[in-house]
């Protein structure tokens, strides 16, 4: 089946210093992805769609400038938190979207990055 | 009005039971409807969409879409324990090109 991998797992930072987050799908290729925040018990945040070759599209409220989104080839898309803050711990899940897949936006998701900004 | 709702839970069901999980949507062109189960500190993993009226089984799981009252439900034979966990019931908004999430629903299985 469709797999995709997130590197690093877990992450601590300091305050002030930036971090990348890789997005990776192991054995399809992904046209569009897609990035997720979600805090301690709550449900899914879409931050952004990352289509390959073309700039994001991030949702209402999400800084385009603070997560910088990467989609550069059709197996990776990379989320740069740029100068973390404490507020912005929290668990970042990417998925793609496999083209063939049995349902047009089902989607396959990493394991998720646990980000830790003291 | 949210664009996904569940109630969030917790939802207790015994070992053995039907657990009964329910979403609502208000997008009506909305196609495709799935649900997600995650435990904690996991990403979400896929155990059914649908996207026709009606009921499809996979195992000891059942969706149930009924579009013209806006609503998809989880149906779960034999609960077990190793069900205990978050469900996300996510939607597919007409041309929206991307998943809209429910608040999830905790459920848990009592031995």
């Amino acid at each position: 089946g469709a797999v995709v991998s997130q590197h690093p797992s877990w992450v601590i930072c300091k305050s002030g210093t930036s971090v990348k987050i890789e997005c990776r799908s192991l054995d399809f290729q992904a046209t569009t992805m897609f990035w997720y925040r979600q805090f301690p018990k709550q449900s899914l945040m879409l931050m952004a769609t990352s289509n390959e070759g073309s700039k994001a599209t991030y949702e209402q409220g999400v800084e385009k400038d603070k997560f910088l989104i990467n989609h550069a080839s059709l197996t990776l898309s990379t989320l740069t938190v740029t100068s973390a803050h404490p507020e912005d711990s929290s668990f970042y899940i990417c998925s793609a979207r496999e083209p063939s897949g049995r349902a047009f936006n089902e989607q396959f998701f990493g394991p998720g990055t646990r980000l830790t900004v003291l | 009005q949210k664009e996904v709702e569940q109630n969030s839970g917790p939802l207790s069901v015994p070992e053995g039971a039907i657990a009964s999980l329910n979403c609502t949507y208000s997008d009506r062109g909305s196609q495709s409807f799935f649900w997600y189960r995650q435990y904690s500190g996991k990403s979400p993993e896929l155990i059914m969409f649908i996207y026709s009226n009606g009921d499809k089984e996979d195992g000891r799981f059942t969706a149930q879409l009924n579009k013209a009252s806006q609503y998809v439900s989880l149906l779960i034979r034999d609960s077990q324990p190793s069900d205990s966990a978050t469900y996300l019931c996510a939607v597919d908004p007409q041309g929206a090109q991307k998943l809209v999430f429910g608040q999830g629903t905790r459920l848990t299985i009592n031995p």
